[in-house]
């Protein structure tokens, strides 16, 4: 029972363009939001998170937008560099009193072409 | 700026042989996580942490032991290795309880045969 879900394996992108990463969630009771950015060989790192009271939150070139009637959220990444090529998850928690227990999805490897 | 330490970073073992996995943090978080990643999913969590003393299973822990007997580790012990653990392990911590964000290992690849 996949409760977060990235539907793309893979993007490619070019260099300068806009990258949108999408990722649905069918657990209604998810109210914060994270994308996570891995390099091969490293784990992964945080980029960008967003609360379910908010739509949108902004960090420099990365946006992340939330559309909870729809479960959908989506990272854009504006202008798109080769360094951003990776792979981006999506994970999803909501309140427990405890622990951030994080549900993540499959992964988007990004691929930003010169 | 080391950040979380995982060792190894690649392991081989037969079925049946054990193992720890140590993880160890310089940030003083007291919350530590294990997941876990085959390929093409996403990150398991095997066992967590909130504090020296107080550990708790996630959604994967058969087949695992913990324990956090100090702030800075948190190992993680196969006892009978099965083909089905071969994964990539990454240790993680946090500052907070909900919502703060998860610092990351670089991860332990094991297989098993």
């Amino acid at each position: 029972d996949q409760q977060v879900k990235q539907n793309s394996p893979s993007l490619s992108v070019q260099e300068g363009r806009i990258s949108i990463l999408n990722c649905d969630y069918t657990n209604s009771m998810f109210d914060y939001f994270l994308w996570y950015k891995k390099y091969p060989a490293e784990g992964p790192t945080f980029l960008i998170s967003i609360s379910s009271i908010k739509d949108k939150n902004e960090d420099g070139r990365f946006t992340v937008f939330l559309n909870k009637s729809a479960k959908h959220l989506s990272l854009h990444i504006v202008p798109s560099q080769p360094g951003d090529s990776a792979v981006y998850f999506c994970a999803a928690s909501y309140l427990t009193g405890t622990a951030s227990k994080l549900t993540f999805g499959t992964g988007t490897r990004l691929q930003v072409t010169l | 700026n080391a950040g979380v330490t995982q060792t190894p970073k690649f392991r081989i073992l037969k079925i049946g042989q054990s193992m720890t996995l140590q993880c160890t943090q310089d940030m003083n978080h007291n919350y530590m996580y294990w997941y876990r990643q085959d390929p093409g999913m996403g990150l398991k969590l095997i066992y967590y942490s909130v504090g020296a003393g107080i550990t708790d299973k996630g959604e994967v822990p058969n087949g695992y032991n913990v324990s956090r007997s100090t702030t800075e580790d948190f190992p993680l012990r196969l006892e009978l290795a099965a083909p089905s653990q071969t994964s990539v392990y990454f240790c993680a911590s946090s500052s907070g309880g909900d919502n703060s964000p998860l610092h990351f290992g670089n991860g332990t690849r094991l297989t098993v045969t």
